[in-house]
């Protein structure tokens, strides 16, 4: 079947820290991977995605690459802001479908 | 981007009403759109595919005739929540897909969070 395992939060940085999120999968053939934002009071918005192994999604300063070999998705920012703080889901689709499997979500607050 | 519009953001209701929320595609038409359920702390589940002009398709576990999925038109689809209970209380959040974008993303709502006391 199709999973995803997500970093447990919360997580807690200083603003211009590093940033990993970590994010395995399970998933028959070559799903899509995606890392969705929620930010406080809004509805989840799509951060970035990869089709295929060793894409790299990337938007805002994030970063996730995809790698078949290890099943995971990570996601990594070099230096994360206050503005920043959301929750952060990982999720797969299959190819050709339109349901998306979600990890659990991970927390971030980013601290001045 | 395309956009898709959820109301009422938040409700707080009486055990034992019935609360309807609404997901809307501002920009697109959408044949199909997907009503997912988030706990406190823990991830989105699907709870059902709404298809324009049929019956919606309920996940394993979600009862149908507690959570009412009305697709009407091709920039509507309604979830009702029959006879609410506080166990009910959760943020329900509507996505659907352009179907003109190839890429085949979802886009969400903003979330309705509903409170049953």
């Amino acid at each position: 079947g199709n999973s995803v395992t997500q970093m447990e939060g919360p997580v807690t940085l200083s603003e211009e820290a590093f940033l990993t999120i970590n994010c395995t999968y399970t998933a028959t053939g070559y799903p899509s991977l995606f890392w969705y934002v929620q930010y406080p009071g809004e509805g989840l918005q799509l951060l970035l995605k990869a089709t295929k192994a060793d894409d790299k999604g990337s938007n805002k300063g994030f970063e996730a690459t995809y790698r078949k070999e290890t099943t995971s998705f990570h996601l990594e920012k070099g230096s994360v802001q206050v503005s920043d703080s959301a929750v952060y889901f990982c999720a797969l689709a299959q190819t050709g479908a339109n349901n998306l499997f979600f990890g659990t979500g991970t927390r971030l607050t980013v601290i001045p | 981007g395309a956009v898709v519009s959820q109301h009422p953001s938040w409700v707080i209701c009486k055990s034992g009403t019935s609360v309807k929320i609404e997901c809307r595609s501002l920009d697109f038409q959408a044949t199909t759109m997907f009503w997912y359920r988030q706990f406190p702390k823990q991830s989105l589940m699907l709870m059902a595919t709404s298809n324009e002009g049929s019956k919606a398709t309920y996940e394993q576990g979600v009862e149908k005739d507690k959570f009412l999925i009305n697709h009407a038109s091709l920039t509507l689809s309604t979830l009702t929540v029959t006879s609410a209970h506080p166990e009910d209380s959760s943020f329900y959040i509507c996505s659907a897909q352009d179907p003109r974008l190839l890429t085949g993303e979802l886009f969400f709502g903003e979330g309705s969070r509903l409170t049953v006391l």
